[in-house]
């Protein structure tokens, strides 16, 4: 997985819970990318990142934040979880370059009860 | 902007025979395209992409995808299909410009028949 780890791998939590995702990476990627994979709707993107306190929001951002305080590490929370953010997140990483590749972490299973 | 549609949310075929996963894109700039794959309660991964090289694309495990800009098609095939092949795959778009937005597609699930 191009030397991401996400943590953790697997949570579940109540309504009205926060939550924080955390995404790292050994590769020293500018760029860090959040996403949710629901079904029938392939992956969509929730926050990314251009570099450290440099953040954007994307396709799907209500309800999440994140923070970006070092290179390697991308935090992505929910203040106040609810059902319909039930999901699998995804990390992703990139160079600089539009056309370069995003790696993807193994990925995080959320349910939010 | 950008968008992408695969024709097909679920496509089975033989083992041994021909794979075809079709894929339509929109794209207001010239685009990138990109083929992921992911494998049951697996991350996703790279098979190829097209970056406005060769419009012709060889990708890993023998796929390879056509750009077509007449259509705006990005077709996947592979000769021959392996079980190992059996997967969910995604048709993917990204407008080279600034920060890498991908817009992926809803997805194709493959299913291979011994």
């Amino acid at each position: 997985d191009a030397g991401i780890t996400q943590s953790p791998r697997h949570k579940v939590t109540e309504t009205g819970t926060p939550v924080t995702l955390r995404c790292h990476q050994t590769e020293n990627h500018r760029y860090m990318y959040w996403y949710r994979q629901d079904p029938g709707h392939g992956l969509r993107l929730i926050h990314y990142s251009y570099g450290v306190k440099d953040t954007d929001k994307g396709e799907v951002s209500d309800g999440y934040s994140v923070s970006r305080s070092k290179t390697e590490d991308f935090l992505l929370t929910l203040e106040s979880a609810t059902s319909s953010q039930t999901s699998v997140y995804f990390c992703a990483i990139s160079g600089t370059l539009s056309t370069d590749t995003q790696y993807f972490g193994p990925g995080t299973r959320l349910t939010v009860l | 902007a950008q968008s992408v549609t695969q024709l097909d949310s679920h496509v089975s075929v033989s083992e041994g025979t021909p794979v075809l996963l079709r894929c339509n894109y929109s794209s207001s700039y010239s685009p990138s395209l990109f083929w992921y794959v992911q494998h049951p309660n697996k991350g996703l991964q790279l098979l190829l992409k097209y970056t406005s090289a060769a419009t012709l694309v060889k990708g890993i495990n023998g796929f390879e995808a056509e750009f077509k800009k007449s259509e705006t098609s990005f077709h996947l095939t592979k000769p021959s299909a392996h079980m190992s092949d059996a997967a969910e795959y995604f048709c993917v778009v990204s407008a080279n410009q600034g920060a890498q937005k991908l817009v992926f597609g809803q997805g194709t699930r493959l299913t291979i028949n011994p």
